[in-house]
């Protein structure tokens, strides 16, 4: 299976962290990506982690790997305005060359 | 470089037209993907070529849809006699064969509406 879930929104003040949520099925996943799309934009890649790591931090990204439970998670530490936009999670399997992608999470800072 | 660059950005047309979408690629880049992305939805794989050679297809690219890549740089995306159910925004990425697996790089997609 390769369904990929997050939740749809999140809403969080400038200034505090926003954690964003994604649970995967398929435990043959090889990458987990994180992307960002603002409105009327492409996807633009955030980071990545390798399926043998648990943590991947990268300037005010935290990435979090549960492989047991099949759960990835964003941290977002001292969220802008200009991180507003959607999050997808998306999952490559076996040679990569097809990506999985969830249904995005809306994320909202209130200033 | 300019990046995945799509046209045309925005598409209109009636209920049993024929549409082409372009795509040029990042010029380095030999991999070249096409993903449909409906409203509240992830983008959904399509087709993916390797330099001129269309390697996989998706269920969802029906007999109506068709995708070229003919000297292995830009793409173009064919929907014959369209339904009002192919509204959606078709995105195009390129990698290449190095760094396929950290991500592609995504243009910002042809939207297209089907009246």
């Amino acid at each position: 299976g390769e369904d990929v879930e997050q939740s749809l929104f999140l809403s969080v003040r400038e200034g505090d962290s926003s954690v964003i949520n994604c649970t995967y099925t398929d435990s043959s996943s090889t990458y987990l990506y994180w992307y960002k799309q603002e409105p009327g934009a492409g996807l633009q890649l955030l980071t990545y982690i390798f399926s043998n790591m648990d943590m991947k931090q990268d300037q005010r990204l935290t990435v979090l790997l549960n492989k047991k439970d099949k759960h990835l998670s964003l941290r977002i530490a001292d969220t802008q305005t200009g991180d507003s936009a959607i999050y997808f999670c998306a999952e490559s399997i076996g040679t990569g060359n097809q990506f999985y992608f969830g249904t995005g999470t809306s994320l909202t800072v209130i200033p | 470089d300019t990046g995945v660059s799509q046209n045309p950005r925005h598409k209109i047309t009636k209920r049993g037209q024929n549409v082409t979408f372009r795509c040029d690629p990042i010029s380095e880049h030999n991999r070249l993907y096409w993903y449909r992305q409906t409203l509240g939805q992830g983008p959904e794989f399509l087709t993916y070529f390797q330099n001129e050679a269309q390697l996989e297809k998706s269920r969802l690219l029906s007999d109506r849809f068709s995708a070229e890549r003919p000297k292995g740089s830009f793409s173009t995306l064919e929907i014959q006699r369209t339904e009002q159910g192919d509204s959606a925004m078709y995105l195009c990425a390129s990698s290449s064969a190095g760094t396929g697996t950290f991500g592609y790089t995504f243009g910002s997609g042809t939207r297209l509406t089907v009246v």
